[in-house]
């Protein structure tokens, strides 16, 4: 089925690892995104990115890198994990204004101990 | 920067019953577009309903619906006749040139 596909579903880290969170769309759609989603502050933006090749900070970029080398493909890199990362993550796509909302991925679980 | 506002942490409504949603934002700005997304246990996330900022009519999806009032600031969503399946979080967000924002969201149940 077309959409976003985002894997692992679930992560367990130990503080100080590394790790990439995987997202793919196979709908060309220029604008990817990637947020966090923390009990009882919504969804926060980490990073997003207009095209291949461009990348822009959010709301929440420290401790997270990106790049976009294809139209298709958005990686999540986290550095070095930090309990403070534990979250919920989504990846997301749309056309360039949005207007039509976002399709989301399914998710990621992360938990950093 | 826009701010989303959801200020019902939690609703709860009887099956079959109507319930209705708040949210309020914060902008300057006169062309921009505002969703609904649901969130169920499965995590996805899911697209309810979705509202032209430039268009005074309400939207409508089947038994959802919004209010939407542009000088108020305000796009509430109403459910009616309210099932077992529409219990899940309920994200209101606005975008403007590709930057969404979300509110904090709500819990709503779902009470047979």
């Amino acid at each position: 089925n077309a959409g976003v596909t985002q894997t692992p579903k679930f992560q367990v880290l130990k503080t100080g690892q590394s790790m990439t969170l995987q997202c793919a769309q196979d709908m060309n759609h220029e604008y990817m995104s990637w947020y966090r989603q923390d009990p009882g502050m919504g969804l926060r933006l980490i990073h997003y990115s207009v095209g291949a090749g461009i990348t822009d900070q959010g709301e929440v970029p420290n401790g997270y890198n990106v790049s976009r080398s294809t139209t298709e493909d958005f990686p999540l890199r986290l550095l070095s994990a930090a309990p403070s990362q534990t979250s919920v993550y989504f990846c997301a796509s749309s056309s360039l204004r949005g207007s039509y909302g976002y399709t989301f991925g399914s998710g990621t679980r992360l938990t950093v101990v | 920067a826009q701010t989303v506002t959801q200020s019902q942490p939690e609703m709860s409504v009887q099956e079959a019953e109507t319930v209705t949603l708040s949210c309020t934002y914060d902008t300057s700005e006169s062309d921009y577009y505002l969703f609904w997304y649901k969130q169920p246990p499965s995590r996805q996330m899911i697209l309810v309903i979705r509202q032209e900022a430039y268009k005074q009519q309400n939207a409508t999806e089947n038994r959802f619906s919004v209010n939407f009032q542009k000088a108020a600031k305000s796009f509430s969503l109403k459910i009616s006749d309210s099932q077992l399946g529409d219990a899940a979080m309920y994200f209101c967000a606005y975008i403007q040139n590709n930057d969404m924002r979300f509110g904090a969201g709500t819990r709503l149940t779902v009470k047979p």
